[in-house]
């Protein structure tokens, strides 16, 4: 267990349809990621927060758009998503994105989605 | 940050010492190396990171070459559950905008073998 957790862990979605994915940390973080994993790929970084702001967007599409309500939840909104989204979706966190300087992130257990 | 490079897999058997080496000839002077590993169908997990001493913690052994060019992971007594993709990752700290991505390659495939 690290520490961070994800929900659903298994996710089967239609283009058409609107989905969420949470991601909840119970570490006192302040930074919080998302990040994509497609099949032989290497992780992608998707987006940062740092105390519960925006402060990257790796050049997302807008059918995905994140959330973060607070420093421990995060949320990934799924909507018109096509086939080659399908992936494991990771969060992680860590103390705090900018100040903390060297700093490990602590990864969820991801999302496996699957677009039909 | 600088670019690793890492071989595709290794294999070791079950109680031997598992060494992974990654090269980082383009290492700057304020780079961190650091190791995640990532067992099949689960997220990263961090392992060791350093700068220019060699690290060691509960899980591994981190030898930094004295150029900082290179650098071996060592897993002193490999199990069965460490067979994992093992990715080496270098980066600044505190740098700022743009610092807080991980940018993972292909790293290395490790099978501990019974």
């Amino acid at each position: 267990e690290t520490g961070v957790t994800q929900t659903p862990r298994h996710l089967v979605m239609g283009m058409t349809n609107k989905k969420s994915l949470k991601c909840e940390q119970h570490l006192g973080h302040n930074a919080m990621y998302w990040y994509k994993q497609s099949a032989k790929k290497p992780l992608e970084l998707m987006f940062v927060y740092n105390f519960k702001e925006q402060t990257e967007n790796n050049s997302v599409p807008s059918r995905f758009s994140p959330e973060c309500p607070n420093s421990s939840h995060l949320f990934l909104h799924l909507h018109t998503l096509q086939p080659e989204d399908s992936a494991l979706y990771l969060c992680a966190s860590s103390q705090d994105g900018v100040l903390a300087g060297v700093e490990t992130q602590y990864f969820g257990p991801g999302t496996r989605l699957l677009v039909l | 940050d600088a670019k690793t490079t890492q071989p595709p897999s290794m294999d070791c058997a079950e109680g031997r010492a598992a060494n992974l080496p990654c090269n980082h000839s383009t290492i700057s002077g304020n780079e961190y190396v650091y190791w995640y590993r990532q067992i099949h169908s689960q997220g990263p997990q961090y392992i060791i990171h350093g700068l220019k001493n060699n690290e060691t913690n509960e899980m591994a052994s981190l030898i930094i070459t004295e150029d900082r060019k290179s650098s071996t992971l060592i897993l002193p007594h490999a199990t069965l559950r460490d067979t994992a993709v093992y990715y080496c990752i270098v980066r600044v700290a505190n740098s700022g905008a743009g610092s807080y991505q991980l940018t993972f390659g292909k790293g290395t495939k490790l099978s501990v073998i019974p």
